[in-house]
């Protein structure tokens, strides 16, 4: 089955930098891929995604790229500010399934962002 | 901003004991999900529900649980006979066009 593979598990940067998240996936078939964002007591909140007939997206600070001959795919976060900090995830449409709410996650990355 | 609301938010029981979680969807999403999230280990899929029914269902699944939306607005996990392998945070996440996630019950089995 698909597999989904996160690096690094944390992330330090300073204020106004720049965070790159990477993932890559297993299974060619995926064809959806969302990042979510999870601050401390909440769930994982949605924050951007791509699908795979796309190679980038840009919302604001936060852009994903999207390699499907790779299989792997990043977020990027520009000009980061303390609020960034949080655990993020990616993850990838199960191939198969009739639905794109089944999803595979990766193992998250700790960002932190001093000020 | 419409969201995923989950009861309890902290739940602790004995090991052996029936346990309820509950969710309530965004109101007009139809598809809903059960996902889990063992301390240090992945997000991972329980299962899915539309048209009151199990779509589709992971290998954790197993008899020991059970989903329904008995009341059309609830929407439930029921873990029969808790083991300590059960202790997780658990989310409800609801779709739409996107798939939306609750704040999750932190499920702790003694």
């Amino acid at each position: 089955g698909e597999n989904v593979e996160q690096h690094p598990s944390t992330l330090s940067v300073q204020e106004g930098d720049s965070a790159v998240i990477k993932c890559t996936y297993s299974d060619s078939a995926s064809n959806y891929f969302p990042w979510y964002k999870q601050e401390l007591g909440k769930g994982p909140q949605l924050i951007i995604d791509i699908r795979s007939n796309v190679g980038e997206k840009k919302d604001q600070r936060i852009a994903v790229t999207l390699n499907k001959t790779a299989k792997h795919f990043s977020l990027h976060i520009t000009e980061t500010q303390p609020e960034d900090s949080a655990v993020y995830f990616c993850a990838a449409s199960s191939p198969g399934s009739g639905n794109t709410g089944k999803l595979i996650f990766g193992q998250g990355t700790t960002l932190q962002v001093k000020p | 901003e419409p969201e995923v609301t989950q009861t309890p938010s902290h739940q602790v029981t004995q090991m052996g004991q029936e346990v309820i979680l509950r969710c309530v969807p965004i109101s007009n999403h139809l598809y809903f999900y059960w996902y889990r999230q063992i301390l240090g280990q992945k997000v991972e899929f329980l299962v899915s529900f539309y048209n009151n029914e199990i779509s589709e269902k992971s290998e954790i699944f197993d008899d020991q649980f059970s989903v329904e939306r008995p009341d059309g607005s609830n929407f439930t996990l029921k873990i029969r006979s808790t083991k300590l392998e059960d202790s997780a945070m658990y989310f409800c996440a609801t779709q739409g066009e996107k798939l939306f996630f609750g704040s999750g019950t932190q499920l702790s089995v003694l």
